[in-house]
């Protein structure tokens, strides 16, 4: 089916291990993006990228790496896991358009709920 | 950066009521969506609307851009409607969406 998803939609894990979210969509998006969403701050962004192999830094980076060798994937790796980052993670990605990145709407993807023991 | 401010906080309703979310922010924009995110979590698009009216059945959103504030209107809510409403809005160029803390409705039947 068309559209964005993001995998595991649930998962628990321990303090420092390595744990990788998926994120794929199928419409050919020039631009993707990582949100976490916690109590008290609503959605706040961690990386985004406007290209394959085109990454930038959002609000609150630190402790994640992202990647993007294919326009279709943009999968978010915490390296060493902690408390701090249980959360839910949404995946959005929307098209460059004409008129650059405000001028699109973002779609975004069911999140993934993550736990951090 | 740029500061997204949505009131109220939390609303209650009963099913049937009308209401009116509202979105300020705090400098231009050329980007102004309104979400809902329902209770499992999911956020689904309701309008992109940068300026201007647009209406989707019992819902419509208004945006002023040049007084920097955008509404919400639910009429006739439903149960269905309860959830939390966020509005993010996006600079021109290359800024992505930021966005307010949202609006969490209740209707109640």
């Amino acid at each position: 089916d068309a559209g964005i998803t993001q995998s595991p939609r649930y998962k628990i894990t321990e303090t420092g291990r390595q744990v990788t979210l998926m994120c794929h969509q199928t419409w050919s998006h020039s631009y993707m993006f990582w949100y976490r969403q916690d109590l008290g701050h609503g959605l706040r962004l961690i990386y985004y990228s406007a290209a394959a192999d085109i990454t930038d830094k959002g609000e609150v980076p630190d402790g994640y790496v992202v990647s993007r060798s294919k326009t279709e994937n943009f999968p978010l790796t915490l390296e060493s896991a902690t408390r701090s980052q249980t959360s839910v993670y949404f995946c959005a990605s929307k098209d460059s358009g004409t008129r650059g990145i405000g001028s699109q709407p973002q779609h975004f993807g069911d999140g993934t709920r993550l736990s951090i023991l | 950066g740029i500061q997204v401010e949505q009131s109220p906080p939390d609303l209650i309703l009963q099913e049937g009521a009308n209401s009116t979310l509202r979105c300020n922010f705090s400098d231009s924009v050329n980007n102004l969506q309104w979400f809902h995110q329902n209770p499992w979590g999911q956020l689904i698009n309701l309008f992109y609307i940068p300026s201007g009216t647009k209406q989707n059945g019992r819902l419509s959103a208004t945006t002023v851009a040049t007084e920097r504030y955008s509404l919400l209107y639910i009429s006739s809510s439903q149960t269905t409607d309860s959830g939390v409403y966020f509005c993010a809005v996006g600079y021109s160029g290359n800024t992505p969406l930021v966005f307010g803390k949202g609006t969490r409705l209740s209707v109640i039947a």
